[in-house]
């Protein structure tokens, strides 16, 4: 079975701080991960994945994540938040061989003005 | 392009109630989820089907069943509201192979309370 663990609940950090939110999972297998953001009063959207090419994915407005096999990580980073990134985090996982996505717990950010 | 929609957005029942929720896609996809979010939970995966005619059970399947009769649609029913079903419900939607394929495409979410 997959699953995935997200190391904190809600971060709040002041405008041009950096963010770093932790990811970690378990699959016995090659995976495909994800980051989905829903911004407040919004769909869920995807925001990075990682599909076994270059472990440093880049995604939308300033988004990175590294993929660390050895560590079964996916951490999603930003050098310098902004106060529009306020949101909900989620990192997500899906077994090559699995038919479904599994979802960590989710991470609220709060970035203050 | 609608891409997901999700209907009703939102609904008050009382318990014992039955009802049903539409998630529609106009994408063509093969696969159709049925999550719910809750506070400091995440999504949780209910049922699933990766083509019309089937369906499969995810983490928390317990109290709702599903059926795709049509390629573009995912119903979830709900055959006795109970308070413990009080949540958000999102539908997802996955292409299942090519360009895209694994990548969830949701729908807006169907806030359901249980009285």
């Amino acid at each position: 079975a997959q699953s995935v663990s997200q190391h904190n609940h809600h971060v709040i950090l002041s405008e041009a701080a950096s963010l770093e939110l932790g990811c970690n999972y378990s699959y016995g297998g090659t995976v495909n991960l994800f980051w989905y953001v829903q911004y407040p009063g919004q769909h869920l959207q995807l925001l990075l994945k990682y599909f076994s090419e270059d472990p440093l994915v880049k995604g939308i407005k300033g988004f990175e994540a590294e993929f660390i096999k050895s560590k079964f990580s996916f951490n999603l980073r930003k050098p310098s938040v902004q106060w529009s990134d306020t949101a909900e985090y989620f990192c997500a996982v899906k077994g090559t061989n699995a038919g479904k996505s599994t979802f960590g717990d989710g991470t609220t950010l709060t970035v203050k003005p | 392009n609608a891409g997901v929609t999700q209907t009703p957005k939102f609904r008050v029942l009382k318990t014992g109630q039955s009802m049903t929720l539409l998630c529609a896609q106009d994408m063509n996809h093969e696969y159709m989820y049925w999550y719910r979010q809750d506070p400091g939970m995440g999504l949780r995966l209910i049922h699933y089907s990766v083509g019309e005619g089937t369906t499969a059970k995810g983490e928390v399947p317990d109290g709702y069943n599903v059926s795709r009769l049509k390629k573009q649609n995912f119903l979830l029913g709900l055959e006795s509201a109970a308070p413990s079903q009080t949540s958000v419900y999102f539908c997802a939607s996955d292409p299942g192979t090519g360009d895209g394929a694994n990548v969830l495409t949701f729908g807006a979410g169907s806030r359901l309370t249980v009285l």
